[in-house]
């Protein structure tokens, strides 16, 4: 079982919709996670971090599911500029070393 | 302006030709990283420094070395490339003052050919 494991898409919605990504991780240790975007072979960029309480920014929502061993990302009132590939990031160790490990991306179409 | 630089941008050599990505941080940060990217494998890990001359593998490590010799620095050096290790590499660089809430910053990225 991969270390970190999403559904690579794409998902192809229309604007407005709302659209939610999982992602799956194996180590129950694992302590920091983190959804970032990445336009097409560019640099991914921070999205927002993942809070064992769950945090919102604006029209995105995260939230941590440790005892399915999950992450996931709600998309509300989809835009055409949200389409992107989201990677969702976990550092498997507690403190430490910073191993992390990235997810190979869901793909995020946005339809017009 | 906080960021992550990578140099080139660009890149198209030879087997066998030794080679150097730059990486250099203006953050202060301790924690730096090299990833490469390749289509359907995601981020992969090469190497990782948690501060001055404090270096890691990460996941697939084979064929690069790195060194930290500076805070800002961390050069990638393929010594003998080959074809396989076409790919577009990434650097990035954390701050480890809250070892748990580490978001990274990447630099642009490297796009390197083998030929």
């Amino acid at each position: 079982r991969k270390e970190v494991e999403q559904d690579p898409g794409p998902f192809n919605v229309p604007e407005g919709a709302t659209v939610a990504f999982n992602c799956t991780y194996s180590n129950s240790a694992s302590q920091s996670f983190f959804w970032y975007r990445q336009d097409c072979r560019k640099e991914p960029k921070l999205l927002m971090s993942v809070y064992s309480s769950g945090n919102e920014d604006g029209r995105f929502t995260a939230q941590l599911n440790r005892a399915s061993q999950y992450i996931s990302l709600l998309i509300r009132d989809s835009k055409l500029s949200d389409s992107a590939t989201y990677l969702c990031v976990v550092n498997p160790l507690s403190g430490g070393y910073q191993k992390v490990t990235f997810g190979t991306g869901t793909k995020l179409q946005v339809i017009p | 302006e906080a960021q992550v630089t990578q140099n080139p941008r660009y890149l198209i050599t030879v087997t066998g030709k030794k080679l150097t990505v730059t990486c250099s941080q203006n953050m202060n940060h301790e924690y730096m990283s090299w990833y490469r990217q390749d289509p359907g494998l995601g981020l992969r890990q090469i190497y990782y420094s948690m501060n001055v001359e404090v270096t890691d593998k990460g996941d697939v490590p084979e064929g690069y070395k790195v060194s930290r010799k500076e805070k800002r620095n961390f050069p990638l050096i393929l010594e003998s490339p080959s074809p396989n290790q076409t790919s577009l590499y990434f650097c990035a660089s954390s701050s480890a003052n809250d070892r748990l809430r580490q978001p990274q910053h990447f630099g642009d990225g490297t796009r390197l050919s083998i030929l």
